[in-house]
């Protein structure tokens, strides 16, 4: 079975500084990769994805991912972030030859941005 | 567009009791899945459906069970309820992609068993 490890629980950062929030998964099969972002009391946005192509992937508000099959790696980094960046990020994977949308989970990473 | 709408929001209820949610998704998506998100599990897979039909099913007891209407909203219920049950349920639409899985989330119906 699929599984997915966000190596960091907590992230704590100040404003303007890089981060990277990393991801590993365990399968070999095929797989589409996600990062998504949840806010206090809120459900969950996409934040980027990567289904094919380019292994850089970026998302509007300045976050990128960089797919790494031979590590089996999808780490999303920023290099500066902002208090609003304060939510949970959870990676997650979803088997390609799978046909359903059934998402598997990291158990996610809380980013704290202080001033 | 509106986005998934997940009602109700807040509920308390006692154990034994039954509960369900009802989840509206985005107009024109098909897929419809629903989510547990508990602090030591996390986020967890229960069901999708997609035009009536369970199409994929996660590791939960017969308790959990769900439906799609033909309009596509769907509903999921809990019964027998146990204290292990409170948690955060979401919903999600897809009309992408089949296995592409660009999920739409609700904000979640909160479920708090006493």
């Amino acid at each position: 079975a699929q599984s997915v490890t966000q190596l960091d629980s907590q992230v704590p950062v100040f404003e303007e500084a890089p981060v990277e929030l990393r991801c590993n998964y365990s399968s070999s099969v095929s797989v589409y990769l996600f990062w998504y972002v949840q806010y206090p009391n809120q459900g969950l946005q996409l934040l980027l994805k990567y289904l094919s192509g380019s292994t850089l992937v970026e998302s509007i508000n300045g976050f990128e991912a960089e797919f790494n099959k031979s590590q089996t790696s999808f780490h999303l980094r920023k290099p500066s972030v902002h208090i609003s960046d304060t939510a949970e990020y959870f990676c997650a994977v979803s088997d390609r030859s799978g046909g359903y949308n059934e998402l598997i989970f990291g158990a996610g990473t809380r980013l704290a941005v202080h001033p | 567009k509106a986005g998934v709408t997940q009602t109700p929001r807040y509920l308390i209820k006692t154990r034994g009791q039954q509960v369900t949610l009802s989840c509206s998704p985005i107009s024109g998506h098909r897929s419809v899945s629903w989510y547990q998100q508990t602090p030591g599990q996390g986020l967890q897979f229960l069901f999708e459906y997609f035009s009536e039909t369970q199409r994929n099913k996660g590791n939960f007891p017969g308790r959990f069970s769900g439906r799609q209407f033909s309009n596509s909203r769907s509903e999921m219920n809990v019964s027998t309820l146990e204290l292990g049950d409170s948690a955060l349920y979401l919903c999600a639409s897809s009309g992408g992609r089949m296995g592409a899985g660009e999920l739409f989330f609700g904000e979640g119906s909160r479920l708090t068993v006493l």
